[in-house]
């Protein structure tokens, strides 16, 4: 059964503060690797993850995928209030008929 | 990004009626179109697969006869309630994709909540 999970689940830390968040994924036929953050509503998008080894880069955010240990991490660097969310991690499969999306972290970033 | 326009954002009814969902690709055609379902601080659970012009795949535990989807065009797709009762509260959000494409863009969601 196809399966992907978060860690940790919950997370508080305070302002400037680095964090890693992490996905592993069991997962037949993967073709790449998603991120997002949900906030209150619709989850937006942070990364698209398809090949190991290559750092995905958005500002204080980063990803890396790793395709032979089967996971991926979430960098925030320098943390602020406005971080604090729910990071989703998701996989997408070779047939794109499926996304499967793990539980999700919430990070809670505190003044 | 692609923009993806989920309507209503919230709605209230009572036990035993029916609820439309609307989900269009505003500017982008969404071959697939995926319905998910969250209750309060837990992640996105996939309802059902739909794909323009074929009938929902649904995954396993979802009643298709309750939760009726119809994705006529390659811009909307619907998702009715049917007979909805208190324990179908919960948000439900929808999102697209285009042809052999990867990324998911997601409506804003609908919050239900069934007296």
């Amino acid at each position: 059964e196809d399966k992907v999970v978060q860690s940790p689940l919950s997370l508080v830390v305070h302002e400037g503060d680095t964090v890693t968040l992490n996905c592993s994924y069991e997962v037949t036929n993967f073709r790449s690797l998603l991120w997002y953050k949900q906030e209150k509503k619709a989850p937006t998008f942070l990364f698209m993850l398809t090949s190991s080894g290559i750092e995905k880069k958005s500002g204080r955010l980063s990803s890396i995928l790793d395709k032979k240990e089967l996971f991926s991490i979430l960098n925030i660097t320098a943390t602020q209030t406005g971080d604090s969310a729910v990071y989703l991690c998701a996989v997408v499969k070779t047939s794109y008929d499926k996304v499967i999306f793990g539980p999700g972290t919430s990070l809670s970033v505190i003044p | 990004g692609a923009v993806v326009s989920q309507h209503p954002s919230w709605v209230i009814c009572k036990s035993g009626t029916s609820v439309k969902i609307e989900c269009r690709s505003l500017d982008f055609q969404a071959t697939t179109m995926f319905w998910y379902r969250q209750f309060p601080k837990q992640s996105l659970m996939l309802m059902a697969t739909s794909n323009e012009g074929s009938k929902a795949t649904y995954e396993q535990g979802v009643e298709k006869d309750k939760f009726l989807i119809n994705h006529a065009s390659l811009t909307l797709s619907t998702l009715t309630v049917t007979s909805a009762h208190p324990e179908d509260s919960s948000f439900y959000i929808c999102s697209a994709r285009g042809s052999h494409n990867e990324k998911l863009f997601f409506g804003s969601g609908t919050q239900l909540s069934v007296l």
